[in-house]
């Protein structure tokens, strides 16, 4: 069955120190993964879809299929970080074509 | 980036009534529709999905006769939940898809059933 896990429900670190947000799928076919983040009172908006391999605000995410893996990661985290991130995988073929499933989130705090 | 609106953005109702949302891709042209429920701090949860012209598919434990789902054109989708009770307060997202290479979230509308 397709499944995304994000293991940790909150994550805090200091402004400047580095940040992993974890990520693991489960997928029979061949994974595409995206990372979104929802700013507090905003809607969803995409942060990095692994195919095009961009670095979005200073994140990046790499896919690790040996490890079933997508982290996000900054090496600087900022206070405007702050938010929850969900990781996503999308259904690239059969009935769940197009569909999204998320993990359960993880909401990043940075602290000054 | 493509705009996808959603309408009303908040609402408040009373316990039996029917509220519909409504979700309108503005800029391109939706051809599924994707409408998921979000509680407090927790993820996303897909109802339903629809394609313009089409019958809604919806996900196991989902009621059809509760939420219903129209498709009508390839700029809008509408979700109306049917004798609405307070346990279907929540947050009702949708997604806006054009493909795998365009999808859109809307700005989502809170559902507060008294």
């Amino acid at each position: 069955a397709q499944r995304v896990t994000q293991p940790e429900k909150l994550l805090s670190v200091f402004k400047g120190a580095p940040v992993e947000l974890k990520c693991n799928y489960s997928y029979s076919g061949s994974p595409e993964l995206f990372w979104y983040v929802q700013y507090s009172r905003q809607r969803l908006q995409l942060l990095l879809r692994h195919i095009s391999r961009e670095s979005i605000k200073g994140f990046t995410a790499d896919l690790n299929k040996g490890e079933t893996s997508f982290h996000l990661k900054k090496p600087f985290a900022q206070e405007e970080d702050s938010a929850m991130y969900y990781c996503a995988l999308l259904h690239a073929g059969g009935t769940s074509y197009g569909k999204l499933t998320f993990g359960q989130g993880t909401i990043l705090t940075v602290h000054p | 980036g493509a705009v996808v609106s959603q309408h009303p953005s908040w609402v408040i109702c009373k316990s039996g009534t029917s509220v519909k949302i409504e979700c309108r891709s503005l800029d391109f042209q939706a051809t599924t529709m994707f409408w998921y429920r979000q509680f407090p701090k927790q993820s996303l949860m897909l109802m339903a999905t629809s394609n313009e012209g089409s019958k809604a598919t919806y996900e196991q434990g989902v009621e059809k006769d509760k939420f219903l789902i129209n498709h009508a054109s390839l700029t809008l989708s509408t979700l109306t939940v049917t004798s609405a009770h307070p346990e279907d307060s929540s947050f009702y997202i949708c997604r806006a898809a054009a493909g795998t290479d365009t999808q859109y979230f809307g700005p989502g509308t809170r559902l507060t059933v008294l």
